[in-house]
């Protein structure tokens, strides 16, 4: 089936730093990639779509500045969080479609600012 | 708007029973529905997907079943065990790579 792997897994950084996380599918080529933010017991919340090649399209409210995502090649997008603080600490999650499964998830990213 | 509604919140059964969660949505023009599990800080596994023109998937112990025209999709969970707690959640999507709108989910505990 198809596979997104998604690193890290969790990360701990201090504030102001930069964090990048990295999604890729392993077995099928992702022209577009969702990254969801999700908060303890919350509900996804989409926060931008990107597709390969082009920029990314963010959800009302969200920061492009601060949350950078790249979408170079068919097998990798990438989110970076500028300037970390510690109100950006939350579960990141990445997923892609695929025409036979459907969406497929990575695994997801804490991070921690501290 | 697409609205997608999972009632209850929260499920407690006895291990061996056989249950069913609901997931109904608002706008019928759908080009799918997936149904996910997730666990406590993990990301989501998909469990079954239903392309518009399907009627019902089958995988394992798990049933899911569309019907479009009146926005409803029920998962069956046969002889439910202690490793199917989690949260369960329907997404519905408009077209082939477009954004999921989600359920809040049906978080099922199963009592040994």
């Amino acid at each position: 089936g198809a596979v997104v792997s998604q690193h890290p897994s969790r990360v701990i950084c201090k504030s102001g730093t930069s964090v990048k996380i990295e999604c890729r599918s392993l077995d099928f080529q992702a022209t577009t990639m969702f990254w969801y933010r999700q908060f303890p017991k919350q509900s996804l919340m989409l926060m931008a779509t990107s597709n390969e090649g082009s920029k990314a399209t963010y959800e009302q409210g969200v920061e492009k500045d601060k949350f950078l995502i790249n979408h170079a090649s068919l097998t990798l997008s990438t989110l970076t969080v500028t300037s970390a603080h510690p109100e950006d600490s939350s579960f990141y999650i990445c997923s892609a479609p695929d025409r036979d499964h459907g969406y497929t998830f990575g695994s997801g990213t804490r991070l921690t600012v501290v | 708007k697409q609205e997608v509604t999972q009632i209850p919140a929260a499920l407690s059964v006895p291990e061996g029973e056989n249950l069913v969660l609901n997931c109904s949505f608002t706008d019928s023009a759908i080009y799918n529905l997936q149904w996910f599990r997730q666990d406590p800080g993990k990301g989501l596994t998909s469990l079954l997907l239903i392309q518009s023109s399907q009627r019902e998937q089958t995988s394992g112990r798990l049933n899911a079943s569309l019907d479009k025209s009146s926005g409803r999709s029920t998962l069956y969970i046969a002889a439910s065990q202690p490793g199917d707690s989690a949260t369960y959640l329907c997404a519905v999507g408009p077209g082939a790579n477009s954004k999921l709108t989600f359920g809040k989910g049906i978080t099922l505990s199963v009592r040994p």
